[in-house]
């Protein structure tokens, strides 16, 4: 989420199964959400985004869910793959600005 | 990575010399974003653009200073390097008429010595 420790969370999965990974934010003004990916030794890539109107939203193999009474977001992959290995991270809008989260890490087991 | 290069992809310099990175987006987006990426710390707006001559501080701007002459172009420097600034630095770029989504450049690593 938008608090972060020194060390990356983890989510290690099987190829095929369904990842969800989390976020919660901190900012009840926050009004719109990204969710990123990033490979190692590349910038923040685009996965997906909401609006903090909707609960729900769906692309090619990802949903995210927004629960704004309880401040939290989820990225559900489907069917991992191994190019899905990398980390993840939100990031929320409120003004102008976006506050990024830490991320996670998405390891992918063949 | 939308457009957008980072020159240089990695430097290193000694503590105390003036560094400048340089962001160069081919979108024609009117904001264009300086980040900086460090382990525990995630991502965080050093400053930021919103027209050519208009920037802004954003969370972590003590020590950092930017110019944007041209739309295509954003410049980061580094008056006098210290080694707190050692970070992987990110350019990003957005347009009010094009979607709320900031999109990022390939990252900038820099190691001051």
């Amino acid at each position: 989420g938008e608090s972060v420790g020194l060390h990356l969370p983890t989510l290690s999965v099987q190829e095929g199964d369904n990842s969800i990974i989390n976020c919660a934010y901190s900012n009840s003004a926050s009004d719109y959400f990204i969710w990123y990916k990033q490979e190692s030794g590349k910038g923040p890539q685009f996965i997906i985004d909401i609006r903090s109107n909707m609960d729900k939203r769906q692309g090619q193999r990802v949903t995210v869910l927004l629960n704004k009474t309880v401040k939290h977001l989820s990225l559900q992959i489907a069917a991992t793959q191994p190019g899905d290995s990398a980390v993840y991270f939100c990031a929320g809008r409120a003004g102008n600005m976006l506050t990024f989260g830490g991320g996670t890490r998405l390891m992918v087991k063949p | 990575d939308a457009g957008i290069t980072q020159s240089p992809r990695h430097k290193v310099t000694e503590t105390g010399t003036p560094v400048t990175l340089r962001c160069h987006q081919t979108e024609n987006h009117r904001y264009m974003y300086w980040y900086r990426q460090d382990p525990g710390h995630g991502l965080r707006l050093i400053h930021y653009s919103y027209g050519v001559k208009d920037t802004d501080k954003g969370e972590v701007s003590d020590g950092y200073s930017v110019s944007r002459s041209k739309t295509e172009d954003f410049l980061l420097t580094l008056e006098s390097a210290t080694s707190s600034q050692t970070s992987v630095y990110f350019c990003a770029i957005s347009d009010p008429g094009q979607g709320e989504t900031q999109y990022f450049g390939p990252g900038t690593r820099l190691l001051v010595l």
